[in-house]
């Protein structure tokens, strides 16, 4: 099975900050990566689909790059509205996903 | 647009089953997969599995082997996920999320409890 290494685990920043979140996975699954924010309560939201690409609707602080095992999830400036717990997932062997372990993301 | 309404919160005793529905709407619900994901109190998203909702082909996450069963009704175009011989660990919210790739639309999710 394909693991992913998903870190920080937490993270604290500021208002403004530029915040980046990496994952790695175990094995080559070339760009077949997502990135999910969750908040409290609620159900993931889909902010980053095949590595680099913004959801619909996903403002444009937020960014993904990457392909072959390093993946990395940007917010350009961050906003209040930004806290919450972000997930990577991939799906190189569908129908198979795995989960990243998540990375909590607090003000500071 | 697309929709996807799970059945309300269960509490069981351990030992027994549930059964959880998520019932589709806004597209054609052949045409997608359903994966399920689960999340315990403080915790990360685990996938539990996938069903194709074309052809009832199913794909479930190894630790799970022999305790789930994911259906589908066509006629209704809703999912059902069974888990069987529950334990205090299965407590977890429980989503179904429209899938192949990336997963754009989730269920409200199900809260399960499991207590004696």
């Amino acid at each position: 099975d394909i693991q992913m290494t998903q870190s920080p685990s937490s993270l604290s920043a500021s208002v403004g900050d530029r915040v980046t979140i990496t994952c790695q996975a175990s094995q080559d699954i070339s760009n077949y990566l997502n990135w999910y924010q969750q908040k409290p309560g609620k159900a993931p939201k889909l902010l980053i689909y095949d590595a680099s690409n913004l959801e619909t609707g996903v403002p444009s602080r937020f960014s993904g790059s990457g392909s072959g095992t390093d993946f990395t999830f940007t917010i350009s400036s961050l906003q209040p509205e930004d806290i919450a717990t972000y997930y990577c997932q991939q799906y190189d062997n569908l129908p198979l996903y795995t989960f990243g372990q998540g990375t909590k993301l607090e003000i500071k | 647009q697309v929709q996807l309404v799970q059945s309300g919160a269960e509490v069981k005793k351990p030992g027994a089953s549930v059964k959880v529905s998520c019932k589709a709407s806004g597209y054609t619900f052949t045409s997608y997969g359903i994966s399920w994901v689960r999340q315990a109190p403080g915790q990360g998203l685990e996938w539990m599995g996938w069903i194709s909702a074309y052809n009832g082909n199913t794909n479930y996450a190894q630790k799970l082997q022999g305790r789930v069963t994911m259906t589908t009704d066509t006629s209704t175009s809703t999912a059902y996920m069974e888990l069987r011989s529950l334990r205090s660990d299965d407590t977890a919210v429980y989503y179904c999320a429209r899938a192949t790739g990336a997963a754009r639309d989730w269920g409200q999710g199900t809260l399960v409890t499991v207590s004696s």
